[in-house]
């Protein structure tokens, strides 16, 4: 069965704190995309990698950065927390040349107090 | 740049009722289209998908028809059920291969009561 894991379902931080939030898909897929989903906002994407080691800047990407050493972990950093960070966190994987569908993780909901 | 317009919610249906919910479009070139639902707790899961004019996704009762003169990608449900309540969202992804960080809409929350 297909299955992109998120590390965390719900987490807490205190604002100034690094967060790590880690992504594993193991369905061998070269993209990974991690996106944030805001009431009335949909999900705005923040970064994606097209393979190990490579990464691009999605629409929101300030305050985050990402990290993708191995082809099935895709890592989104908070680098310091701030409040306005609090958001479901959402990571996706898809194949190159595969049938179209994004694979989503269940999703993390993170709250920086 | 491309993005995705869907008619903002939340729908509240009864049991068997018809569904429309719109979804508009602007792109350059041929995007794939694509209707995604999220259930709640859950993460997002394709519910179905278009990939050039004039074709029809389906899947699990719901249908949408990619319409390249309106730019639309309607999703409609006959007779909904109540385990159809959820959130859908429209998106598209600019390339073929649908490769490509997908552009969603806001999304539109249905609950449907017995």
């Amino acid at each position: 069965d297909v299955k992109v894991t998120q590390s965390s379902r719900y987490l807490v931080k205190r604002t100034g704190e690094k967060v790590f939030l880690e992504c594993v898909q193991d369905m061998d897929h070269e993209n990974m995309f991690w996106y944030r989903q805001d009431p009335g906002l949909g999900l705005r994407l923040i970064y994606f990698s097209y393979d190990v080691k490579m990464k691009e800047k999605g629409d929101i990407p300030e305050g985050y950065s990402v990290s993708r050493e191995k082809k099935e972990r895709f890592s989104l950093i908070l680098e310091s927390a701030s409040t306005n960070q609090t958001s479901m966190y959402l990571c996706a994987s898809i194949g190159t040349g595969s049938a179209y569908e994004q694979y989503f993780g269940p999703g993390t909901r993170l709250t920086v107090t | 740049g491309n993005s995705v317009t869907q008619m903002e919610g939340p729908v509240t249906l009864s049991e068997e009722a018809f569904l429309t919910i719109n979804c508009t479009y602007t792109a350059t070139g041929y995007p794939s289209l694509f209707w995604y639902v999220q259930y709640p707790g859950e993460g997002l899961q394709l519910l179905l998908k278009a990939t050039k004019a004039d074709d029809k996704g389906s899947n699990k009762g719901f249908e949408a028809t990619y319409r390249k003169e309106t730019t639309s990608f309607h999703l409609e449900k006959g007779s909904v059920q109540v385990s159809d309540s959820a959130v859908y969202f429209c998106a598209l992804s600019e390339r073929s291969s649908g490769n490509t960080p997908l552009v969603f809409g806001k999304g539109t929350r249905l609950s449907v009561i017995a």
